[in-house]
């Protein structure tokens, strides 16, 4: 079964405005971690939270995390154009050798 | 530099075809994988090396074969190629299993 599953799978927001995306999963997990995908090119990555912390921040990126929830949010804030992109959580699955990717949701900054 | 770089790009071929996907990472990690995307952006690992061995090989066909010549290249073979292996497939390193993961910037394949 899916492990990361993000909401909303789409977004639209205007330059300027926060975007907060939401990722839950299903089993227990050692860290989350949040990717980049702009159309047509490779994932990057940009913050990784273990599972005994509860928020970090990274620029204008703020991750939390809520293992009792099995819960995580990225925000963004005063987004712009250029963040248009699509966004995945990743966990792995409590010490498993994997990262198992969520579908995603696509986000659209309008100028 | 490239950190994890791809060949090729773009990948048309007939069904029944036997191709290759070739991956090399220049960040000295000791762990590649190979990804597969599919048409709706879903994201699934097929294959994990570590160190030239492989330790993850999730349930794919017996037609994809990875391999590993060394710790910087990790290289997909695909088998009778059918429509269904339409699809991106990424290459990726990182320094341990589930740390941070560098991601090459795709092959997309065409089976037609």
């Amino acid at each position: 079964s899916q492990q990361g599953e993000e909401d909303p799978q789409a977004l639209s927001i205007q330059e300027g405005e926060n975007a907060t995306m939401n990722c839950s999963y299903k089993t227990s997990i050692n860290n989350l971690q949040w990717y980049r995908q702009n159309s047509g090119r490779g994932l990057v990555h940009l913050i990784l939270i273990r599972s005994n912390e509860r928020e970090k921040h990274s620029g204008r990126l703020r991750v939390t995390l809520d293992t009792s929830k099995k819960s995580s949010s990225l925000l963004i804030t005063a987004s712009r154009a250029a963040d248009t992109a699509s966004y995945f959580c990743a966990t792995d699955q409590g010490g498993s050798e994997k990262l198992v990717f969520g579908k995603g949701t696509k986000l659209t900054v309008n100028p | 530099d490239t950190a994890v770089s791809q060949t090729p790009k773009y990948l048309v071929t007939q069904m029944g075809n036997d191709k290759s996907i070739k991956c090399e990472q220049n960040l000295g990690h000791d762990t590649m994988y190979w990804y597969k995307q599919d048409s709706k952006k879903f994201l699934k690992i097929m294959f994990s090396y570590n160190n030239k061995e492989l330790i993850i090989n999730e349930t794919v066909p017996n037609r994809f074969s990875p391999k590993s010549p060394d710790k910087a290249h990790l290289n997909l073979h695909i088998n009778s190629l059918e429509l269904g292996d339409s699809a991106v497939y990424f290459c990726a390193s990182s320094q341990e299993p589930y740390n941070e993961q560098f991601f090459g910037p795709g092959t997309r394949l065409t089976v037609l």
